[in-house]
């Protein structure tokens, strides 16, 4: 069964430092997601990203944040100058278009900014 | 108001118990429901769709309300395997894109 891929599964960082999290989607999947989950809280919708651009973002999505789908299968989120605050569960998620609406994420990458 | 609101619980039920969660959402413009299950430190897990006709999965079945902007999901014969956070979501449609909105969870333990 197909399924989308995350890689690390653990990150861990020092506080200023950029990361980048790849995230490979389903191959045939059109929209392509971000999200993520503070430790005991919600998941929060960060970034859509659909035919090489932003779609949509949230508030949490900041000048921090960027988004690139670099070649035809992976798609990365980069933080810069990380915060402890940034210390979160993060799932890319994809669907596959118009019409269909269930979204399949991947395992998480757990980012502990130290 | 919470775009999407659940009870967080815990709900603690035996084996065999029947157990429903509610959620209710704010936007009217949403467009599509779903339920998703969270392992502890796992990714969301699709449970299933829910149609506005209410739909059945074997044990579960989802209801929506949309001038209530409530939906359900009732978990009949509870397993063990059920223990899980239950994850109200709902679609929203903006230009070329979709967001998903996740409620807060609800917890549940189905004990021996």
């Amino acid at each position: 069964e197909p399924e989308v891929t995350q890689t690390p599964s653990h990150q861990v960082t020092q506080m200023g430092q950029e990361v980048i999290l790849r995230c490979v989607p389903i191959s045939n999947h059109l929209y392509f997601y971000w999200y993520r989950q503070i430790l005991g809280q919600k998941v929060e919708f960060l970034v859509s990203f659909y035919n090489n651009e932003i779609s949509e973002k949230s508030e949490i999505f900041d000048d921090q944040f960027s988004v690139e789908r670099p070649d035809g299968s992976n798609f990365t989120l980069k933080i810069r100058s990380t915060k402890l605050e940034d210390s979160a569960m993060y799932f890319c998620a994809s669907n596959q278009g118009e019409g269909f609406t269930e979204a399949f994420f991947g395992q998480g990458t757990r980012l502990t900014v130290v | 108001r919470k775009e999407v609101e659940q009870d967080p619980g815990p709900f603690n039920v035996p084996e065999g118990a029947t157990v429903a969660f509610n959620c209710t959402y704010s936007n009217s413009a949403s467009q599509s429901f779903f339920w998703y299950r969270q392992d502890c430190r796992k990714e969301p897990k699709l449970l299933m769709s829910v149609y506005s006709s209410g739909n059945e999965d074997g044990r579960f079945t989802a209801q929506l309300n949309r001038a209530s902007q409530y939906i359900s999901l009732l978990i009949r014969d509870s397993k063990l395997s059920d223990s899980a956070t239950y994850l109200c979501v709902v679609r929203r449609r903006f230009g070329a894109g979709n967001m998903l909105t996740f409620g807060g969870g609800t917890r549940l333990m189905v004990k021996p």
